[in-house]
């Protein structure tokens, strides 16, 4: 079974820094998807970001990209220029390529914090 | 992105009463919906995956009784948590995909039992 971690339970920032997010998952398979997920104070989950694990190059959104090291097993977010309402939960998931089974795996989440 | 609905957002319920939870998928139709639990500080709980027209596929330790879960057609599909109990208080979220890679999720519901 595919497994997911998030070792960070808590970061905070400072507005307009940048901040790193880890995220590591276990799988045997050789393709698959992986996101993160934001969710605010409102509960509603955002999509951030997406990779695909057949693409070498990391994904990027605007002041959002990650490091995804397939080998490693390792897919970070790193958020530049913190805005204070990039505050919230974060959520790393996983979820096969195979059709028709597109249940995600999530991490325990990272809860950011910025600071003005 | 996909619009997903998830209505209603919070319910107050009398212990022993059902609710029906309901997750529309608004522009895209729905071959698959999950839903899950969240607790306080917690991450996403996935509670059972349902197809339209064919049974819900509950997780481990989920009482399929008590959550009752319909799929009839492909934009919408139902939780109905039976006899509650306080115990089922929690903060229930829906989430779909329809041919893409992520899936959208609904506002989530605020469910307390008292």
């Amino acid at each position: 079974a595919q497994t997911v971690t998030q070792s960070q339970p808590e970061m905070s920032v400072q507005e307009a820094e940048t901040v790193t997010l880890s995220c590591t998952y276990d799988t045997s398979e050789s393709d698959y998807y992986l996101f993160w997920y934001k969710q605010p104070p409102s509960r509603q989950m955002i999509l951030v970001i997406r990779q695909e694990a057949y693409k070498q190059q990391n994904a990027t959104e605007n002041r959002f990209s990650v490091n995804f090291q397939k080998a490693a097993k390792s897919f970070s977010l790193k958020i530049s220029d913190s805005q204070l309402g990039d505050a919230a939960m974060y959520f790393c998931a996983y979820r096969t390529s195979n059709f028709g089974n597109e249940k995600l795996t999530f991490g325990t989440g990272t809860r950011l914090t910025i600071i003005p | 992105g996909a619009v997903v609905s998830q209505h209603p957002s919070w319910v107050i319920c009398k212990s022993g009463t059902s609710v029906k939870i309901e997750c529309r998928s608004l522009d895209f139709q729905a071959t698959t919906m999950f839903w899950y639990r969240q607790f306080p500080k917690q991450s996403l709980m996935l509670m059972a995956t349902s197809n339209e027209g064919s049974k819900a596929t509950y997780e481990q330790g989920v009482e399929k009784d008590k959550f009752l879960i319909n799929h009839a057609s492909l934009t919408l599909s139902t939780l109905t948590v039976t006899s509650a109990h306080p115990e089922d208080s929690s903060f229930y979220i829906c989430s779909a995909v329809g041919g893409h890679t992520e899936a959208f999720f609904g506002q989530g519901t605020r469910l307390t039992v008292v």
